[in-house]
C-alpha cells in the first residue's frame, strides 16, 4: 500500500534562509506527486506537481521540488523564505493506475522567523 | 473561473444531531472528493463521487454518507453526530482525466460538535 512520510511536523527558518521540507513515499511504482499549502482557515492550494518528464518541478511562490526515484523522495525547497510562506505544507501521492485516491502526508508547519 | 465553493463555512451542532454539508465543484469538473481534517488524524479521505456514483470510499463509519447530483454538486451527510466529528471538512473537485489530474480544494466547512 502507498504511504507518504513528511519528516518534521514543525520547521522553523529565518526570513531569507533556505526552506527545505521533506517528503518520502512508499510505493512499488513511483506515483504522481503533489505539494499543497494550507493557510489558516483556508483550504489547500496546489503548489506544484510531478507527473512525468523533468524531475525538477517549479511551482508557485518560488517553490520547487525534485523527484528522486532512487531515494523515493520529493522534497520541497525555496531558496529564500518570506514571512508570507508561514503555513502548513502537505505532500500527497496518487497512483499512476488503478483506483484513484490521494494519500496525504501528515503535514509540516513552517514558521518563518523575522 | 469560480473555484470550489462550500457551504456553510461554519457550523455548530450538538451530539446526536445530523448535518448536511454542500460542495459546488469548479465548472466542468465531474469528480468530487471529501476529506476530514483534524489535528490528531490529519487529512483523511472520506469518499469520492463521479457521475452521481460513489467511486471510492475511505474508512469511515456508515454515519458518513454523501451523494452527487447531475450538475456535479455534492452533499455530505453525517448522522448521529459525535464529539469526535468536530473537524474541517474539505471538498475537492477535479476534471477527471486520470489519476494525475489535480484536485482543487474548497475553503472547507468547520464543524463543531458540542
Amino acid at each position: 500500500a502507498q504511504s507518504v512520510t513528511q519528516l518534521g511536523s514543525h520547521v522553523s527558518v529565518s526570513e531569507g534562509a533556505l526552506v527545505l521540507l521533506r517528503c518520502n513515499y512508499s510505493s512499488s511504482v513511483p506515483p504522481y506527486l503533489f505539494w499543497y499549502v494550507q493557510y489558516p482557515n483556508q483550504g489547500l492550494q496546489l503548489l506544484l506537481k510531478y507527473t512525468t518528464g523533468a524531475t525538477l518541478v517549479k511551482g508557485i511562490n518560488g517553490f520547487e521540488a525534485e523527484f528522486k526515484k532512487s531515494e523515493t523522495s520529493f522534497h520541497l525547497t525555496k531558496p529564500s523564505a518570506h514571512m508570507s510562506d508561514a503555513a502548513e505544507y502537505f505532500c500527497a501521492v496518487s497512483p499512476i493506475s488503478g483506483t484513484y485516491k490521494y494519500i496525504f502526508g501528515t503535514g509540516t508547519r513552517l514558521k518563518v522567523l523575522a | 473561473k469560480a473555484g470550489v465553493t462550500q457551504t456553510p463555512r461554519y457550523l455548530i451542532k450538538t451530539r446526536g444531531q445530523q448535518v448536511t454539508l454542500s460542495c459546488s465543484p469548479i465548472s466542468g469538473h465531474r469528480s468530487v472528493s471529501w476529506y476530514q481534517q483534524t489535528p490528531g488524524q490529519g487529512l483523511q479521505f472520506l469518499f469520492e463521487y463521479f457521475s452521481e456514483t460513489q467511486r471510492n470510499k475511505g474508512n469511515f463509519p456508515g454515519r458518513f454518507s454523501g451523494r452527487q447530483f447531475s450538475n456535479s454538486r455534492s452533499e455530505m451527510n453525517v448522522s448521529t453526530l459525535e464529539l469526535g466529528d468536530s473537524a474541517l471538512y474539505l471538498c475537492a473537485s477535479r476534471r477527471d482525466r486520470g489519476t494525475s489530474d489535480t484536485q482543487y480544494f474548497g475553503p472547507g466547512t468547520r464543524l463543531t460538535v458540542l
